[in-house]
């Protein structure tokens, strides 16, 4: 089955400073990658996804990059805030001809954005 | 307004009570799904349900039960809660009409501890 390994699990940064967070995944199928925002006390809420037929997407001040051939995707910040402050989470699953496997999230990333 | 309403947010019970997790989705959507969160913040998937009396398990074994008699409604219940069973509770819903599966939205989660 599938398995994604999400690194760091903590990242500080101060406020202006740009943020990375990767991940890895084992299944060549996988052809869908989100990334999920959870504040303190929230729930999580997705902020950017990303589809295999894409190397590259963009909103804003957040990016998602991805490398089929290697397996690995990550999520770019830029010009942090203190409101990026949180838990991140990326995750992958695959979908074909109508049916859709379960995503399969990483561990999680806390970022803390120093003012 | 559309959305996924947990209830309750907060539980503290005894060892060896029977509960009841409720949530509810106002998005139109066919797939529920039910996850634990533990304080090390990883989301594991418990129960996912496709459809009105369609209830699969999830990754992670739980010794809870789900149902799904309406589109709308998939509680979680726990026959004898046990210490083990204290963790943040998140349930989530895809695929509305035309949204794809792939895309989850959560609710609020429930708090649950047990003493």
């Amino acid at each position: 089955g599938e398995n994604v390994e999400q690194h760091p699990s903590t990242l500080s940064v101060q406020e202006g400073d740009s943020a990375v967070i990767k991940c890895t995944y084992s299944d060549s199928a996988s052809n869908y990658f989100p990334w999920y925002k959870q504040e303190l006390g929230k729930r999580p809420q997705l902020i950017i996804d990303i589809r295999s037929n894409v190397g590259e997407k963009k909103d804003q001040r957040i990016a998602v990059t991805l490398n089929k051939t290697a397996k690995h995707f990550s999520l770019h910040i830029t010009e942090t805030q203190p409101e990026d402050s949180a838990v991140y989470f990326c995750a992958a699953s695959w979908g074909y001809g109508g049916s859709q496997g379960n995503l399969i999230f990483g561990k999680g990333t806390k970022l803390s954005v120093k003012p | 307004e559309a959305d996924i309403y947990q209830t309750p947010r907060y539980l503290v019970i005894g060892t060896g009570k029977k509960i009841t997790l409720e949530c509810s989705q106002t998005m139109g959507h066919d797939k529920m799904y039910w996850y634990q969160q533990d304080p090390g913040m990883e989301l594991h998937l418990i129960h996912y349900s496709y459809g009105v009396n369609s209830t699969e398990k999830g990754d992670l074994s739980s010794e809870s039960t789900v149902s799904r008699i309406r589109t709308e409604h998939f509680p979680l219940t726990l026959e004898s809660a046990r210490p083990s069973h204290t963790s943040q509770y998140l349930c989530a819903s895809s695929g509305g009409p035309g949204q794809t599966l792939e895309k989850l939205f959560f609710g609020s989660g429930t708090q649950l501890s047990v003493l």
